[in-house]
């Protein structure tokens, strides 16, 4: 079963714009969420994990247990910010503590 | 970037070879793993390692295998390489379980 949706591949908004990059996931434990970007044939670094709370390049995200959503949001998108964006969800219930990938979002930014 | 490094990063090879990829560590990380990236599916787990000669298999595991004789190599070996397994390989590391992972920079390989 797919823990982690994201339904939307592609998103297009322009500069100025604010966006959200929606993240939904299933899972029965107390969730660890993570988002990662990857900007154009590079490696995926890690952006943001909900425990900590922190704005990364002026993105923030809410783990929101109820709705079982963790949307990455920024007000004010930049050129730069155009990457394909993975949700992640730890399984820290099993033995092992893998990470489920969301199929991602290619964000533009457009001028 | 955490110390991960990949080789090669690109390779392209004929259908029915073997191929050896290779990841190299050294943050001492204990969790090694390997994904492939496709457009469509996102990332997808074909091996990961729990320690020196601790491996398990992913969701993706047929036609791969993958050794662990060191903390910082984790070797990723297609069999005997199909063009289904063209895609862009990637190791990542963690520290603990669970926790976030950190990614080498990929290895575009390509089967003809």
């Amino acid at each position: 079963a797919q823990r982690v949706t994201q339904p939307e591949k592609l998103l297009s908004v322009f500069k100025g714009a604010p966006v959200e990059l929606k993240c939904n996931y299933s899972y029965s434990g107390s969730p660890e969420l993570f988002w990662y970007v990857q900007y154009s044939r590079q490696r995926l670094q890690l952006l943001l994990r909900h425990i900590s709370r922190e704005s990364i390049k002026g993105f923030t995200a809410d783990l929101n247990k109820g709705e079982t959503s963790f949307h990455l949001k920024k007000p004010f998108a930049q050129e730069e910010d155009s990457a394909m964006y993975y949700c992640a969800l730890s399984d820290r219930g099993s033995t092992l503590g893998r990470l489920y990938f969301g199929r991602g979002t290619q964000l533009t930014v457009w001028p | 970037d955490a110390g991960i490094t990949q080789s090669p990063r690109h390779k392209v090879t004929e259908t029915g070879t073997p191929v050896t990829l290779r990841c190299h560590q050294t943050e001492n990380h204990r969790y090694m793993y390997w994904y492939r990236q496709d457009p469509g599916h996102g990332l997808r787990l074909i091996h990961y390692s729990y320690g020196v000669k601790d491996t398990d298999k992913g969701e993706v595991s047929d036609g791969y295998s993958v050794s662990r004789s060191k903390t910082e190599d984790f070797l990723l070996t297609l069999e005997s390489a199909t063009s289904s397994q063209t895609s862009v390989y990637f190791c990542a590391i963690s520290g603990s379980q669970g926790t976030e992972q950190y990614f080498g920079p990929g290895t575009r390989l390509t089967v003809t």
